[in-house]
């Protein structure tokens, strides 16, 4: 089935620093996206990435598809960057979550 | 990006009772729907996949006389949650995908439900 596994599970860090957050998923996932969970439960979409990089203002993100891992780049984190991060991977008609990565930006 | 409008936000109800999700793709037709729930502090847990004119596909665990899934047409799918308990009490969210180019999947606002 279909496993996809994120880490760390805690971040905390001060505002400026630069933040990695990793994905890694199974071989029966063939795409894969980043959401952001705002304190309200809406998941916003952030990246759609199965492969190579992309990169929206500081925000941008990796996937390394031969390799089952995606990693999640935020450069000079802010206090608004704080909440929860996941990765979904989808295959086999099915969009399956991380279990999500707590980012807290102190200021 | 596409919109997927879930209706309501949130709901309290008596113990006993059914409470129906609606969860519709504004500007897109989705031939597939993803429906979770959610646990504070936890992750997105897939509940069932709908797709439409056929019977949703439910995962493990779940109880499909319970969570009632309908995908009537191509931009509604609801969920009904019958005879709700209060350990039903939970945030359910819903998910359609794009499948124009690329798939993209896009999530509802998500519904807050508690059973008193």
């Amino acid at each position: 089935g279909i496993q996809v596994e994120q880490s760390p599970p805690d971040l905390i860090l001060q505002e400026g620093a630069n933040s990695t957050l990793r994905c890694n998923f199974s071989d029966s996932v063939n795409n894969l996206q980043w959401f952001h969970q705002n304190p309200w439960g809406q998941l916003i979409n952030l990246f759609y990435i199965p492969s190579g990089t992309k990169q929206n203002g500081r925000l941008s993100a990796t996937t390394v598809a031969t390799e089952r891992y995606s990693l999640l780049y935020i450069s000079s984190s802010q206090t608004t960057d704080s909440g929860v991060y996941f990765c979904a991977g989808i295959g086999a008609q099915k969009l399956v979550f991380g279990q999500g990565t707590r980012l807290t930006i102190n200021p | 990006g596409a919109v997927v409008s879930q209706h309501p936000s949130w709901v309290i109800c008596k113990s006993g009772t059914s409470v129906k999700i609606e969860c519709r793709s504004l500007d897109f037709q989705a031939t597939t729907m993803f429906w979770y729930r959610q646990f504070p502090k936890q992750s997105l847990m897939l509940m069932a996949t709908s797709n439409e004119g056929s019977k949703a596909t439910y995962e493990q665990g779940v109880e499909k006389d319970k969570f009632l899934i309908n995908h009537a047409s191509l931009t509604l799918s609801t969920l009904t949650v019958t005879s709700a308990h209060p350990e039903d009490s939970s945030f359910y969210i819903c998910s359609a995908t794009d499948h124009r180019a690329p798939p993209v999947a896009f999530f509802g606002q998500g519904t807050r439900l508690t059973v008193v």
